[in-house]
């Protein structure tokens, strides 16, 4: 069965480095997502993206948050310069179409010290 | 904005037995989704089951099924024959059908299922 993968699986960083997380959606998906979830709390909604653009975004991704999908696989999330209060499980989503139900990749620990 | 509401932080229910778990929404829409995600240890998010507003009857899958109730804006999850496996939190959440809406999920703040052997 086809699923979300995201890499890497736990990411540790310095306050003020930049990270790059990655997903690879489901082959046949359009619509993408990034979600967080800080420990304890609930999945908090970042962005959507879809047709090589950001169709919504939250209030949570300020200008620290890119997204980009480089190639036809690939789906990442940059945070430029991180912050201790970055420090959540991010995952990943991929919807084929708006019918659809959004499938979820494993998620990536981000740790920022 | 769409509220999600879950106001069970924590649920215990005994192996074989039957749970259920609440959540409310507020919205003014009138096409839409409910999901019921599962977050075991691991933290990966699984889907247990999807209802459409539009839809009166309630979603089954397996031993999972839902009480919805659109004019009260209700959508419990009900667990019967717990098992070990079914220890998670579980959260449950709204999508917007309305495409100006969007389509990202709203979610509430979890219930934490404990099965006791």
């Amino acid at each position: 069965e086809p699923e979300v993968t995201q890499t890497p699986s736990h990411q540790v960083t310095q306050m003020g480095q930049e990270v790059i997380l990655r997903c690879v959606p489901i082959s046949n998906h359009l619509y993408f997502y990034w979600y967080r979830q800080i420990l304890g709390q609930k999945v908090e909604f970042l962005v959507s993206f879809y047709n090589n653009e950001i169709s919504e975004k939250s209030e949570i991704f300020d200008d620290q948050f890119s997204v980009e999908r480089p190639d036809g696989s690939n789906f990442t999330l940059k945070i430029r310069s991180t912050k201790l209060e970055d420090s959540a499980m991010y995952f990943c989503a991929s919807l084929r179409g708006l019918q659809e139900t959004q499938y979820f990749g494993p998620g990536t620990r981000l740790l920022v010290l | 904005a769409q509220t999600v509401t879950q106001s069970q932080p924590e649920m215990s229910v005994q192996e074989a037995e039957t749970v259920t778990l609440s959540c409310t929404y507020d919205t003014s829409e009138s096409d839409y989704y409910l999901f019921w995600y599962k977050q075991p240890p691991s933290r990966q998010m699984i889907l247990v089951i999807r209802q459409e507003a539009y839809k009166q009857q309630n979603a089954t899958e397996n031993r999972f099924s839902v009480n919805f109730q659109k004019a009260a804006k209700s959508f419990s999850l009900k667990i019967s024959d717990s098992q070990l496996g079914d220890a998670a939190m579980y959260f449950c959440a709204y999508r917007s059908n309305t495409k100006a809406a969007g389509n990202k999920l709203t979610f509430g703040g979890g219930t934490r299922v404990l099965v006791k052997p």
